[in-house]
């Protein structure tokens, strides 16, 4: 069974640029969330999408926005790029979400650089 | 306020000998714990949880232990293998949410 699958894989921006990430979750898999990985700050809880639903939201400026489509595939868009932006963006994928009980796997990420 | 915090940043241990990675948490909320194997460039990959009312959970050479009055959790590998140098994380989904709350991360190297 195919894993989560993330688009694209690296990409490069200019400050002030938007940019969107595309996450695949595992098949049967309804819940979806997004991580930021930064040498300072670690992994850091951006949002999670239950059917087409933002459910949870990290601490995030608004420029952070993402959408969850009805096959459960999710999208996440970082508007007005700033260079603290690059990062590795991780995408995760369950069945109902962490508060179920469930456990998240993640997909290997999109490492955006901001110049 | 770093609620589940690993205090060592590495880790170097022999191959085939026990690794023990090590992580406290400050929240009593937290209902079950993960432990996360993260290569560079690539997503972390789940290893083994524990729930909150267990005290060990085994699978493979992986052990977690689990112990609550003290909120600390360790991960026992055993034999350590040179493909297990990576980092390790502890994480902790936050009560009621699907917010997961990382450590700050382990690296373990295996040496021959």
């Amino acid at each position: 069974k195919a894993g989560v699958t993330q688009t694209p894989r690296y990409l490069i921006k200019t400050r002030g640029q938007q940019v969107t990430l595309s996450c695949s979750p595992i098949s049967g898999h309804r819940s979806v969330s997004w991580y930021q990985q930064t040498p300072g700050q670690g992994l850091q809880f951006l949002f999670e999408y239950f059917s087409e639903t933002q459910r949870n939201k990290g601490n995030f400026p608004g420029r952070f926005s993402g959408r969850q489509f009805s096959n459960s595939r999710s999208e996440m868009n970082v508007s007005t790029l700033e260079l603290g932006d690059s990062a590795l963006y991780l995408c995760a994928s369950s069945l109902t979400g962490l508060s179920s009980g469930n456990t998240i796997y993640f997909g290997e990420g999109s490492w955006l650089t901001v110049v | 306020d770093q609620q589940v915090k690993q205090n060592s940043p590495s880790l170097s241990v022999q191959e085939g000998r026990i690794s023990i990675l090590n992580c406290d948490y400050t929240n009593s909320m937290f209902d079950y714990f993960l432990w996360y194997k993260k290569y560079p460039a690539e997503g972390p990959t789940f290893l083994i949880s524990i729930s909150s009312i267990k005290d060990k959970n085994e699978d493979g050479r992986f052990t977690v232990f689990l112990n609550k009055s003290a909120k600390h959790l360790s991960l026992h590998i055993v034999p350590s293998q040179p493909g297990d140098s990576a980092v390790y994380f502890c994480a902790a989904p936050l009560r009621d949410t699907d917010k997961l709350i990382f450590g700050t991360g382990t690296r373990l190297q295996v040496f021959p």
